[in-house]
């Protein structure tokens, strides 16, 4: 298995442009977490879907954040419009949810807002 | 799910073990401990997790005290490449609609 996959690997954008990253968890892995990671806050748990259900979203910072799960092959995070605060490292991870817990996380996409 | 507690940062000659401490004091019976960790620029990776026995991978060994309370990370001979951010998490076993939350972690510094 590929292991879960994000793109772009990286991206840099001006401030109010609008910026989706892209997920394909594991395939028959059930759930999908987003997690923003800076230095001042770490790793901070944005929105998780269930079986293609956003499950809780109360990570999200703000209404300019947005997640959407089509199927269960993949995700979206857009961000419209960013700002420089919203540079951050996003990950993206997957649970099997009915063998284990354990969490597959992606590369991450580091995004920088100028 | 319970709070952990953890040191901020932590130091370990190559070559020794490394022992990674985490209290978890409020721990449920239903509660399973997992340990990640996280090499500079990636996602976290899992390493190994417990309820009340101890465990041992191919990566680590998580020896948990028996009022479960607290826990110990080991990687037995560490090497530079173990440097890392090392999370300690406590959960439900099928938590399902259950969040997964990380705190602050350990950093470990292996030193040549």
């Amino acid at each position: 298995d590929a292991g879960v996959i994000q793109s772009p690997r990286h991206e840099v954008t001006e401030m109010g442009q609008e910026v989706t990253l892209r997920c394909k968890p594991i395939s028959g892995h059930n759930s999908l977490f987003w997690y923003r990671q800076t230095m001042m806050r770490g790793l901070e748990l944005l929105i998780y879907f269930n079986n293609n259900v956003p499950i809780d979203d109360s990570g999200m910072p703000e209404d300019r954040f947005s997640a959407k799960m089509p199927n269960a092959s993949f995700s979206t995070l857009k961000i419209q419009p960013s700002e420089p605060r919203d540079s951050a490292v996003y990950f993206c991870a997957s649970r099997s949810g009915t063998v284990d817990e354990k969490l597959f996380f992606g590369s991450g996409t580091q995004l920088s807002v100028l | 799910d319970a709070k952990t507690t953890q040191p901020p940062s932590m130091d370990c000659a190559e070559g020794r073990a490394a022992n990674l401490p985490c209290n978890h004091s409020t721990i449920s019976g239903n509660e399973y401990v997992y340990w990640y960790r996280q090499i500079h620029s990636q996602g976290p990776q899992y390493i190994i997790h417990g309820l009340k026995n101890n465990e041992t991978n191919e990566m680590a060994s998580l020896i948990i005290t028996e009022d479960r309370k607290s826990s110990t990370l080991i990687l037995p001979h560490a090497t530079l490449r173990d440097t890392a951010v090392y999370y300690c998490i406590v959960r439900v076993w099928g938590g399902g609609y259950q969040k997964v939350t990380f705190g602050i972690g350990t950093k470990l510094q292996v030193i040549p």
